[in-house]
């Protein structure tokens, strides 16, 4: 298994871009998280989704941060306009529902916003 | 709702010591409880997990923790650390049955002295 996708792995964009992360989840797992790891903050959960739904989006942080899954094998984080204070490094990790509940992680993007 | 909190932020060892790294949670339900560890510029992986039966766990790399209910609690140890485990460690909590959000502790940064 390829495990985890995402893409790019870094992302290096000026203030007030629009930044597009993305994701492709293991195949046949049916949960999806977005997390922003920072060294101030340490690991955050930004919102998952089962089944392409969203269920628990409070932890994005305000509405410039979109989240969407039109498919079971893809989904995308949107930043519109990125600040500098996005920098971090976004994880995406699946699980399967029908499984044991661990989450498998993607490999990170670490995004620069100058 | 369910907590998780690391003890310690970092944990000095000297190679081929034994180290522990603490993890306590908090829960008004039963719930499963993970190791997971990120090397340098990496994702998180799955070291172990505890669901149900034996209190004690083994994991990948020599690792095993022991969950205690009656100390809401469950620690990491190995008997023998090497320069290769330098890495952070996160304790993550879930509850019993849904299909829910993993919460994560702030991490334990594990320092391998020569």
């Amino acid at each position: 298994d390829a495990g985890v996708i995402q893409s790019p792995r870094h992302e290096v964009t000026e203030m007030g871009q629009e930044v597009t992360l993305r994701c492709k989840p293991i195949s046949g797992h049916n949960s999806l998280f977005w997390y922003r790891q920072t060294m101030m903050r340490g690991l955050e959960l930004l919102i998952y989704f089962n089944n392409n739904v969203p269920i628990d989006d409070s932890g994005m942080p305000e509405d410039r941060f979109s989240a969407k899954m039109p498919n079971a094998s893809f989904s995308t984080l949107k930043i519109q306009p990125s600040e500098p204070r996005d920098s971090a490094v976004y994880f995406c990790a699946s699980s399967s529902l029908a499984g044991t509940y661990e989450q498998y992680f993607g490999p990170g993007t670490r995004l620069t916003v100058t | 709702a369910q907590s998780v909190t690391q003890l310690d932020s970092q944990v000095p060892v000297f190679e081929e010591a034994p180290v522990e790294l603490r993890c306590n949670y908090s829960s008004s339900v039963s719930v499963y409880l993970f190791w997971y560890v990120q090397y340098p510029n990496q994702g998180l992986q799955l070291l172990l997990k505890y669901l149900s039966g034996s209190t004690l766990v083994k994991g990948i790399n020599g690792f095993e923790a022991e969950f205690n209910k009656s100390q809401t609690s469950f620690h990491l140890r190995k008997p023998s650390v090497h320069i290769s485990d330098t890495a952070e460690y996160f304790c993550a909590v879930s509850r019993m049955n849904r299909d829910d959000k993993i919460i994560f502790g702030k991490g334990t940064r594990l320092h391998i002295l020569p």
